[in-house]
């Protein structure tokens, strides 16, 4: 199974400053087969980015994705008020589809 | 517009079963893998089941290996959760969800969860 590191824990930023989540595997990902997924309270995870690097549907490219093999990375610029939510890694290369434990980004 | 509505929560005993379904509507059902994935209360998400677009292999994760069973309906565009022996930590939203794929990729869609609690 692939564990999925995510950090930081909790991240706490300004409205129009930049995140960057981080999320480690313990083994390579198979074709760089990452999701990132962000969840808000009361409602259900939404797909951000899929294949490491790419936008799902109606996500605006003030956030992306980078990373290969081990080591990936969510980046949101000029954070807006609605990107404040928890967010998940997931590797979908292999089975167990393991996901991060996740990071809160919260309003400083 | 995409679809899924889980259902078949509720309260049950430990080593009791029960079984969720999610029904999906608005693209080809039989086109596409499904998943569960279920979330304890204040916890992070755990993936828990997955069945390719036409039932031929199915996966789970280790902590609900040997305990859950996931299976289809292309028919009735079902995707079913059937989970026996359930325990204190099985407790969570578990949520269905569909994969970009017929057979491997991310989840596109979520529905909004059934919750399962197991206590006595």
């Amino acid at each position: 199974e692939i564990v999925l590191t995510q950090s930081p824990g909790t991240v706490s930023l300004s409205p129009g400053e930049r995140a960057t989540l981080s999320c480690r595997a313990s083994q390579s990902v198979s074709r760089d087969y990452v999701a990132w997924y962000q969840q808000k309270p009361g409602q259900a995870p939404r797909l951000l980015i899929y294949g490491a690097s790419n936008r799902a549907t109606d996500i605006p490219d003030r956030i992306s994705g980078s990373g290969s093999a081990t080591d990936f990375t969510l980046s949101i610029n000029r954070l807006e008020p609605e990107d404040f939510a928890v967010y998940y890694c997931q590797q979908y290369g292999s089975s167990p589809r393991t996901f991060g434990q996740g990071t809160k980004v919260e309003i400083k | 517009q995409v679809q899924l509505v889980e259902s078949g929560g509720g309260v049950v005993q430990p080593g009791r079963s029960l079984r969720l379904s999610c029904a999906a509507s608005g693209f080809t059902f039989s086109s596409y893998a499904m998943h569960w994935v279920r979330q304890a209360p204040g916890k992070g998400l755990e993936w828990v089941a997955l069945i390719w677009y036409d039932g031929s292999n199915k996966y789970y994760g280790d902590s609900v290996k040997g305990r859950f069973t996931i299976s289809r309906d292309n028919s009735r565009n079902t995707v079913f959760l059937e989970m026996n022996s359930l325990r204190a930590e099985d407790t969570a939203l578990y949520y269905c969800a569909r994969d970009q794929a017929p057979i491997v990729g991310a989840l596109s869609y979520w529905g909004q969860g059934t919750l399962v609690t197991v206590s006595s």
